[in-house]
């Protein structure tokens, strides 16, 4: 199976600073990708996607892919508390998304 | 108010049961998908659809079961054959063109008694 990988962290920012979150893959196939944010004990919810190289800005949030090197990036600008989830990258596979497991973040006041 | 509506929210199930979670929506998205997340784990696909009275296995399958009778409905079967249910259980739908756009119910927190 192709594989997601992240970081699982934690990864702790202090309030206000650019939290940054990686996902590589394991195929040069991929076409499509996806960040998910996850409160604990909710489900998913879509926050980005992006489809080519480059960055794509969504209010305080870049996704940066780069198919060339296989990642895929995530960053958040001056983040809040209300930001600490676990955020999960996926890959669409032609009939449905392969997820990493996840990177979770904890913003600090 | 359109969306994904998975009941119950919590289940158990007790030692060589069968137990059915359900999923419905009414987005009028032709595919739809069970996940199975356990704590600290990212999302694993166990079936999916993408059109009624049709469905594929994902990548752990074994020991549940699913039916697509209607568009709206995608009932998942966890059998006694599944060894070890206890995970949280989720539904998303999503129109097959731009099918990677997923819509996630709520979840069900299934545990064994």
């Amino acid at each position: 199976q192709k594989e997601v990988e992240q970081n699982s962290g934690p990864l702790s920012v202090p309030e206000g600073a650019i939290a940054s979150l990686n996902c590589t893959y394991s195929d040069r196939v991929s076409q499509s990708f996806f960040w998910y944010r996850q409160y604990s004990g909710k489900s998913p919810e879509l926050i980005m996607s992006i489809y080519s190289n480059g960055d794509k800005e969504d209010g305080r949030f870049t996704a940066q892919l780069n198919k060339a090197s296989q990642y895929v990036s995530l960053l958040i600008r001056d983040s809040q508390p209300s930001d600490s989830a676990t955020y999960l990258c996926a890959r669409y596979e032609g009939y449905a998304l392969n997820f990493g497991k996840g990177t979770s973040l904890l913003v600090t006041p | 108010d359109g969306g994904i509506t998975q009941s119950p929210k919590y289940l158990f199930r007790k030692e060589g049961q069968n137990v059915t979670l359900s999923c419905e929506q009414n987005l009028n998205h032709d595919a739809m998908y069970w996940y199975r997340q356990d704590p600290g784990q990212g999302l694993r696909l166990i079936y999916y659809s993408q059109i009624v009275n049709d469905f594929q296995k994902g990548d752990i399958a074994e020991g549940y079961s699913v039916s697509r009778e209607k568009k709206e409905s995608f009932p998942l079967t966890v059998t006694s054959a599944q060894k070890n249910p206890t995970a949280f259980y989720l539904c998303a739908s999503s129109m097959v063109q731009g099918g990677e756009k997923l819509f996630f119910g709520s979840g069900t927190q299934l545990s064994v008694l």
